[in-house]
């Protein structure tokens, strides 16, 4: 069974702290996506990897930036947690080709107090 | 700027009803159209991807068809079940992919 883990469901962290979400895939896919959903907002890109070291913007990545050191690991870091990046995050993954669909986890709800 | 439009935002409907919904999206530079399945409390999961204009795919009681000249796709579900209450997004893929706001469907028993 394909699968995409995020470390946390829920976290609730302060303003200014250094904020750590992880993602990981079973599925040896080239390509991984962040994402944040907000009401009436669908899912925006944060910012999304093709390849390992590699990362591209998406729509709104001021305040945030990404890691990926492994094929399998995609994290996304709130360098400076601020009360507007109160969110639910999600982590996806494909394949390698214009129509394969996405895989995603389950979303980490984040409170940023 | 790539927006994709889904609408109606929510729809209630009576559990046997059939319903459907629209996305609209960019008909320039169009690659791939998706669409997820979303409930609550559980992960996006991919219903149809469709890449030719004219494309209609079928899943059981929901079925998708895509025309790209025009830029939009509908979704069906016929005889709507409660266990179809989730929210239905759909994704426009380009350089990467655009998300509608969705579609959140409740079916009343």
């Amino acid at each position: 069974d394909v699968k995409v883990t995020q470390s946390s469901r829920y976290l609730v962290k302060r303003t200014g702290e250094k904020v750590f979400l992880e993602c990981v895939q079973d599925m040896d896919h080239e390509n991984m996506f962040w994402y944040r959903q907000d009401p009436g907002l669908g899912l925006r890109l944060i910012y999304f990897s093709y390849d390992v070291k590699m990362k591209e913007k998406g729509d709104i990545p001021e305040g945030y930036s990404v890691s990926r050191e492994k094929k399998e690991r995609f994290s996304l870091i709130l360098e400076s947690a601020s009360t507007n990046q109160t969110s639910m995050y999600l982590c996806a993954s494909s394949s390698r080709g214009i129509a394969n669909e996405q895989f995603f986890g389950p979303g980490t709800r984040l409170t940023v107090l | 700027i790539l927006n994709v439009e889904q609408s109606p935002q929510s729809l209630h409907v009576q559990e046997g009803d059939s319903t459907n919904f629209t996305c609209s999206f960019p008909s320039s530079n169009f690659y791939a159209l998706h669409w997820y399945r979303w409930e609550t409390a559980k992960s996006p999961e991919a219903l149809f991807v469709m890449t030719l204009n004219g494309d209609e795919k079928k899943k059981g009681r929901i079925s998708a068809t895509l025309n790209t000249k025009e830029g939009y796709s509908y979704l069906y579900i016929k005889g709507s079940q409660p266990e179809d209450s989730a929210t239905y997004l759909c994704a426009f893929k380009y350089n990467d992919m655009r998300f509608g706001a969705g579609t959140r469907l409740t079916v009343k028993p």
